[in-house]
Parts: structure tokens; C-alpha cells; sequence
């Protein structure tokens, strides 16, 4: 089943923070987050496994709430290559084929 | 690590007629994903492999669809009797699955965009 994201799209000012949302009505065991820019792959962001850590990477990073089978992913200080569609993906098993969801548009204006 | 690579980057063709699509993984990725993604979508799920095995095929794939990795490297989808609906950009994924880690970070190639007349 696909997860669902929140918001649909975002409109920020460089500098400003944003925060991305994945869930999904079923248990969870990886949330994978990837972005992809116009015309371009989707490229890896990071994955969180199961056992609820936090994962960073420059400035942006990313939470997994387990129970709620909730992952968000935070974007502080945004910068204008920060722009392009957020993916996420999870998957049930650390086996199991990754489902995305349909994505979260990030437009930064100068 | 040249990347994982598809082709062609387009294809145009009449409804009714067939089409293949061929990805090459990264050399030592043992497992390979296809993807069909329409504007403003995220990539949807189509059939995966973990070598030369498909693990698992769509439920919403017809029948026209079928995948290939016969050596476990190259893989190959072909679509029989294309219909307007199957316009869209099919992507090819592959990662490095081990026996102690899964879910694995997954490499895209650019796609092939089809486009039916």
C-alpha cells in the first residue's frame, strides 16, 4: 500500500526550514527518502530502519516513529539546490520491495 | 561504477505495436527493480529481481508486461500490444542486497520515456 505524504507541495524562501511527512496504515521495518530534480533519477537521500533512529546528512534529516509508522524529514536552512519532488518509500521487511510514495514538490526562491 | 544504464532514453511508437526496454544494473548490484512514473507521481512499483529470480510482479501489471534478467545482469521489459495508458517514464533501479543487510540504498538510471501514438 502506498504511503501517504504531506504536504502535496511547499513554497520556501532560502534560509527557511520545512518539514516532509511520510506515513502509512501498515507496520513498517524501513522509510527510504529520495529526491529527484526535473528531467533527472531519483537520487538517495537515506533510509532509517526500524528502532526509531534519526539520520542526518549536512542539513537535512530524518526521523522514523516505528508505532506510528510515521517517518518526517527536515530541511533546515534551505538552499536553492534543495529544490525538486521529495519521494519517500517504505517497505515491510528488510526484504520486501519498496513502495513510494507520491511525492512532496519543494520549490526555494531566493 | 558506471552507473546503471537503460535504453533508449525515448521511445515512440504506434498503439498495438510492441516494445522492449533494456536495463543494465551496476556490475555487482544483485538486485534490479522497474519503475513506471507519469508527471507529478512517484515512481510505481512494477516487478523486482534478486539475481536472476523475479521476486515479485505487480498486481496491477497487466498481462502485457512482462521482465527478463536471464543471467542475473542485464534485464529487459517488454510491453506487447502498447496502449495509450502506457506512455510514461519506465525507470530501472538496481542495489546491493546482502544476507545481513537488506533494504539497500537503490541507484535510477535516467529512464526511457515512451510515448504512444
Amino acid at each position: 500500500q502506498q504511503p501517504v505524504q504531506s504536504p502535496q507541495a511547499v513554497i520556501l524562501r532560502e534560509g527557511e526550514d520545512a518539514v516532509i511527512n511520510c506515513s502509512s496504515s501498515k507496520a513498517l521495518y524501513s522509510v527510504h527518502w529520495y529526491r529527484q530534480k526535473h528531467g533527472e533519477a531519483p537520487v538517495f537521500l537515506m533510509i532509517l530502519l526500524k528502532g526509531g533512529e534519526q539520520k542526518g546528512h549536512d542539513k537535512i534529516s530524518a526521523s522514523f516513529n516505528e508505532k506510528k509508522q510515521q517517518s518526517s524529514l527536515y530541511l533546515t536552512a534551505s538552499q536553492l539546490s534543495y529544490s525538486g519532488t521529495y519521494f519517500c518509500g517504505t517497505a515491510k521487511t528488510s526484504y520486501d520491495k519498496v513502495i513510494f510514495g507520491p511525492g512532496t514538490s519543494l520549490s526555494v526562491i531566493p | 561504477d558506471t552507473g546503471v544504464s537503460q535504453d533508449p532514453r525515448h521511445k515512440i511508437t504506434k498503439r498495438g505495436q510492441n516494445v522492449t526496454f533494456r536495463c543494465d544494473p551496476i556490475s555487482e548490484h544483485n538486485r534490479l527493480y522497474w519503475y513506471r512514473q507519469t508527471l507529478g507521481q512517484g515512481p510505481e512499483f512494477l516487478t523486482y529481481f534478486q539475481n536472476e529470480a523475479q521476486l515479485e510482479k505487480s498486481r496491477l501489471l497487466s498481462d502485457r508486461f512482462s521482465a527478463e534478467r536471464p543471467k542475473g545482469s542485464f534485464s529487459t521489459l517488454e510491453i506487447q500490444r502498447t496502449e495509450q495508458g502506457d506512455s510514461a517514464m519506465y525507470l530501472c533501479a538496481s542495489s546491493l542486497e546482502t544476507a545481513t543487510h537488506g533494504n539497500q540504498p537503490q541507484h535510477f538510471g535516467d529512464g526511457t520515456r515512451l510515448s504512444i501514438l
